[in-house]
């Protein structure tokens, strides 16, 4: 089975400030990536995902991602976050086809207004 | 308004007792899934199912049962054989065609006294 390392357990920043989250994964097939968010009190929601294609994906709320396949890692970027961007955040892995996803452990990301 | 609910949110039980958690979906996806959230863990899957009266085992089943009577519904069972049952349940489905891109409920959480 797959692995999945989120490298920062917990990130504090200002608003403003650039962000981003890494992630690596152990599996050497084709794989699905996606970064999910969980806010405050609110449930988990897909914030983008990779199929295929184009490495550098865009999701919601100016979140971006890049699948480096020779790295195993698909980072999760912002370039400018903002105080509602306080929240969990979760890389996946899957292996197409498969219906089991890894998480990796999260990474608590706290802005300060 | 399509979705994935949980009930309860909060359940608390005394030790020794079973308890059966909720997940109903309107999204007509064919696979269901159970999570458990622990903190600094990630999320860990319990029991999938792919079809109606069919499923299969995650990573953690063991003191978990589950039913899939219906396409909709997706109950899973707390036994008194889960050795650490206090957590958080996440219930998720998904279409066949994508197994990995997985949808959220908005979780029970489970405190077992």
């Amino acid at each position: 089975a797959q692995s999945v390392s989120q490298h920062n357990h917990h990130v504090i920043l200002s608003e403003a400030a650039s962000l981003e989250l890494g992630c690596n994964y152990s599996y050497g097939g084709t794989v699905n990536l996606f970064w999910y968010v969980q806010y405050p009190g609110q449930h988990l929601q897909l914030l983008l995902k990779y199929f295929s294609g184009d490495p550098l994906v865009k999701g919601i709320k100016g979140f971006e991602a890049e699948f480096i396949k020779s790295k195993f890692s698909f980072n999760l970027r912002k370039p400018s976050v903002q105080w509602s961007d306080t929240a969990e955040y979760f890389c996946a892995v899957g292996v197409s086809n498969d219906y089991k996803l890894s998480f990796g452990a999260g990474t608590t990301v706290t802005v300060r207004a | 308004d399509g979705g994935i609910t949980q009930s309860p949110k909060y359940l608390f039980r005394k030790e020794g007792q079973n308890v059966t958690l909720s997940c109903e979906q309107n999204l007509n996806h064919d696979a269901m899934y159970w999570y458990r959230q622990d903190p600094g863990q990630g999320l860990r899957l319990i029991y999938y199912s792919q079809i109606v009266n069919d499923f299969q085992k995650g990573d953690i089943a063991e003191g978990y049962s589950v039913s899939r009577e219906k396409k909709e519904s997706f109950p899973l069972t707390v036994t008194s054989a889960q050795k650490n049952p206090t957590a958080f349940y996440l219930c998720a489905s998904s279409i066949l065609v994508r197994p990995n891109e997985q949808f959220f409920g908005p979780g029970t959480r489970l405190t077992v006294l």
